[in-house]
Order: C-alpha cells, then sequence, then structure tokens
C-alpha cells in the first residue's frame, strides 16, 4: 500500500512560475489537505477538500488554489510563486469527519528563486 | 482561531532517561489533541492522541496527559531509545478530522547513546 504520494520531491522554481504540487492517496480517503511547513512556525493549513468536489481555506490559503475532481487526487497550484512560498508543503488525508488521524505524504520542497 | 505553543524546542536526553514535552492551546472548545512525530525526511506520523474527556491516555513507552482547566497537555516517553530522537508536534482541534488541526511549532528530541 502507497499510501500518500507526492511529486515532485524537490523544486526549484523562478519566481513569477506557475507550479503544481501532486498529491495521489490509494486510500480512498474522503478528506485530504495541504500543509506548510516552515521552521519555526510548525505546520499551518493552506487548503482542504472534505470530500471529493468541494475544497475550503484553511488558515494560509492566499496565493494557492485545489482543486478535488475525485477521490484520489488534491493538487496545489501556486499561479505566480513569490519566493515567500518556499517551504516544504506537505499533502495528508484521512477518512473523514468520523476518523481522526491524519496520514501525511513524504512531502515536497519548494524553493523560489 | 487556536494558538498552540510548545515547548522546548530542543530537549537532549541520555537513554533510558524520560522526555516531556509541554503545549498550552487557547480556544477552550478545542477537545482533541494529537501528538506526532516527524522523522527527517519523512511526513509526520500520528503517534497517539486524547480526547478531551479523558485525563490520561497510555500506549506503551509513551503517555500523553490532558488538564483542560489549564488547557495544557504534554507527552511523556519513557525509556528512550535512539530511535525516538525525531521532531514532536503536538496540535489541537475542535472536531475530530484534520481540516481544524492547530500545530505546535515542534520539538527537536535527541536521546544520546
Amino acid at each position: 500500500i502507497a499510501g500518500i504520494t507526492q511529486a515532485p520531491t524537490s523544486q526549484i522554481l523562478a519566481a513569477g512560475r506557475r507550479m503544481t504540487l501532486r498529491c495521489t492517496q490509494d486510500m480512498r480517503h474522503n478528506a485530504m489537505y495541504w500543509y506548510r511547513q516552515d521552521l519555526g512556525l510548525g505546520l499551518r493549513l493552506i487548503h482542504y477538500s472534505n470530500t471529493a468536489g468541494t475544497t475550503g481555506k484553511g488558515e494560509v490559503p492566499d496565493g494557492y488554489s485545489v482543486s478535488r475532481a475525485n477521490t484520489d487526487d488534491f493538487p496545489l497550484t501556486l499561479a505566480s510563486a513569490v519566493p515567500s512560498q518556499t517551504s516544504v508543503y506537505f499533502c495528508a488525508s484521512s477518512e473523514g469527519q468520523a476518523n481522526t488521524e491524519a496520514f501525511f505524504g513524504q512531502g515536497t520542497r519548494l524553493t523560489v528563486v | 482561531g487556536e494558538n498552540v505553543e510548545q515547548h522546548p524546542s530542543t530537549l537532549s536526553v541520555q537513554e533510558g532517561d524520560s522526555a516531556v514535552i509541554k503545549c498550552t492551546y487557547s480556544d477552550s472548545a478545542s477537545n482533541y489533541f494529537p501528538w506526532y512525530k516527524q522523522e527527517l525526511g519523512k511526513g509526520p506520523q500520528l503517534i497517539i492522541d486524547i480526547r478531551s474527556n479523558v485525563g490520561e491516555k497510555k500506549d506503551q513507552r509513551i503517555a500523553v496527559t490532558l488538564n483542560k482547566t489549564a488547557k495544557h497537555f504534554s507527552l511523556h516517553i519513557t525509556e528512550t531509545q535512539p530511535e525516538d530522537s525525531a521532531v514532536y508536534f503536538c496540535a489541537a482541534s475542535k472536531q475530530t478530522g484534520a481540516n481544524n488541526l492547530f500545530f505546535g511549532t515542534g520539538t527537536r528530541l535527541t536521546v544520546i547513546p
């Protein structure tokens, strides 16, 4: 069982460029999430999706967009990257409101220069 | 929104000693408190959680205590081993599911053999 797969593992991106971080889960979880992890700030929620077809904003949504066309995939898009978006991005999933454990991917290290 | 503070930011213990990490939260409505362990290059992984209807929960060498009145909760690791070395995050939520998780800033635990 793969769990959650994120791609790419790392990326260096020029400022102003568009970038999509990919996330796929094979656990048939209803809920999926995107977090960013910055030194000294812990993990902060960017966007979430409680079920396919719905999305919501987290704590730090500005500059990011998401879509949830099906259960398995939850891509995160940076429309025009800025250096402050340099971070490690984690995708996570959970069965939904009734199940509390969140399963995290390995992360994508993004550097915007 | 919820504010979770975590201390200490770094902790070094001798193998076999105990380690304690403490967190406080601000929102009295929070009722779910998980702890995640993050090893180098990996995503966070749930190690234990506690809900507001109990004061203590134990799983082998790890335990979590919750004081709702004081709004703080703690992770206790006994008989520490080198493989316990990692970054630990506490979190708080008002409902089940990870879309409302607020994380602390993390504690880097080093167990010295």
